[in-house]
């Protein structure tokens, strides 16, 4: 059964700093990876998609890098905002069944300026 | 098309009430899923639609739960005899291919049972 953990919970930075936040998965046998920022009581907004034969997905100030031989992905943020506090979560699609996506809990961002 | 829609927004409830939620995907996506979030926790799975077949319900929705995409279109949840425990954000995505493209979200429902 798919497994998905994002380490930490939350992070807090100072405005201009880069973030990093991490995603790991227990099955690299996945078909991709997206990455979604999440605003308090809000829906999901996707940011990246990532594909099982990519390294590494690029949009703006956003990157996002796949190992899937040691099931890790990390979401790098350059120069940070305070409009980047969010919720950000990762998901996998499960291979068990119609791509239903499984869930990491999340790293809750606060970017101080 | 402005993406996936959902409604109501919020909704308050009186448990052992009736309430349904509708959502309306993006109109060339053929696949619905709807998940469920608790406070902290990322969406779990609820159920999937490819077109107007419900292929897929999780564990999670009991027998108080039902889905459905009439003419694969719109999709409507309905939970009866509302518990608190069903107090959580109801998300629905939609995609063209799952397991290939992305999924989009629309923006949830509320649902307070009191």
């Amino acid at each position: 059964k798919q497994e998905v953990t994002q380490i930490p919970a939350a992070l807090s930075v100072p405005e201009g700093e880069n973030l990093v936040l991490n995603c790991s998965f227990t099955d690299s046998a996945i078909y991709n990876l997206q990455w979604f920022r999440q605003d308090p009581g809000k829906g999901l907004t996707s940011l990246l998609l990532i594909q099982s034969s990519q390294r590494e997905q690029t949009s703006g100030r956003l990157n996002a890098s796949l190992d899937k031989s040691s099931g890790r992905s990390t979401l790098y943020i350059a120069a940070s905002q305070p409009g980047d506090s969010a919720t950000y979560l990762c998901a996998v699609p499960t291979t068990d069944s119609w791509g239903k996506l499984q869930f990491g809990a999340g790293t809750q961002v606060v970017v101080t300026p | 098309d402005t993406g996936v829609s959902q409604d109501p927004r919020h909704k308050i409830t009186k448990r052992g009430q009736n309430v349904t939620f509708r959502c309306d995907p993006i109109s060339e996506h053929n696949r619905l899923y709807w998940y469920r979030q608790t406070l902290g926790q990322g969406p779990e799975f609820l159920t999937y639609f490819q077109n107007e077949a419900q292929l897929e319900k999780s564990r999670l929705l009991s027998d108080r739960f039902s889905a459905e995409r009439p003419k694969g279109s719109f999709s409507t949840l309905e939970i009866q005899r509302t518990e608190q425990g069903d107090s959580a954000m109801y998300l629905c995505a939609s995609s063209l291919l799952a397991g290939v493209y992305e999924q989009y979200f629309g923006p949830g429902t509320r649902l307070t049972v009191t």
